[in-house]
């Protein structure tokens, strides 16, 4: 079956830190990535997608992804975390059928 | 602004009503998905309106049927309401052409 997988439930970081959250999904096809933010009370935003090209893909905020296509994955990454970077975030996965398979989301929190 | 428009903000229901959600894509989106967001949880594809007809459904009951109007809005209907129906219900838009999607703020269902 075609899954996604966030093994980081909830992280706590300090101000500053680096952050790097997991994503790996179950198929061996083309894909479409996205990694969505939701903020307490807000609306799913999309801070990138991968469709294509260059498997580093640079997004809003200062977040950025790298497509692992032999290892399936799609980790999140930013250099130094602030603290309104606190909020839910989801890895989802087109797997080429036109709808958005999530992971079951990271927490984050940062402390001040 | 999420640029999709979902109404109510939250409703109140009791086990075996029938609720109706409503969604305004963003302009110049013809696609309507709905997905289900249980505490805890990433979003679950329900299904997806294009050109007035499902177009494809994710895992879930006949209770849950849906509709989408000339103007590409659309409505979620749940019949028959069960406890568990208790979540955040987001409408995402796209272009039929493909490039991504857009979400809604959600509508928060509590079933008592």
């Amino acid at each position: 079956a075609q899954s996604v997988s966030q093994h980081n439930h909830h992280v706590i970081l300090s101000e500053a830190a680096s952050l790097e959250l997991g994503c790996n999904y179950s198929y061996g096809g083309t894909v479409n990535l996205f990694w969505y933010v939701q903020y307490p009370g807000q609306h799913l935003q999309l801070l990138l997608k991968y469709f294509s090209g260059d498997p580093l893909v640079k997004g809003i905020k200062g977040f950025e992804a790298e497509f692992i296509k032999s290892k399936f994955s799609f980790n999140l990454r930013k250099p130094s975390v602030q603290w309104s970077d606190t909020a839910e975030y989801f890895c989802a996965v087109d797997f080429g059928n036109e709808k958005l398979t999530f992971g079951t989301g990271t927490r984050l929190t940062i402390i001040p | 602004d999420a640029g999709v428009t979902q109404s109510p903000t939250h409703l109140i229901k009791t086990r075996g009503q029938q609720v109706t959600l409503r969604c305004s894509p963003k302009s110049g989106h013809d696609t309507v998905s709905w997905y289900q967001q249980a505490l805890g949880q990433g979003p679950q594809f329900i299904f997806q309106y294009y050109e007035e007809e499902e177009r494809q459904r994710g895992n879930f009951p006949d209770r849950f049927s849906g509709h989408q109007y000339p103007n590409y809005s659309s409505e979620l209907n749940v019949n028959a309401l069960l406890l568990g129906d208790s979540a955040l219900y987001l409408c995402a838009s796209s272009p039929i052409t493909g490039g991504g999607y857009t979400f809604g703020s959600g509508t928060r269902l509590t079933v008592v």
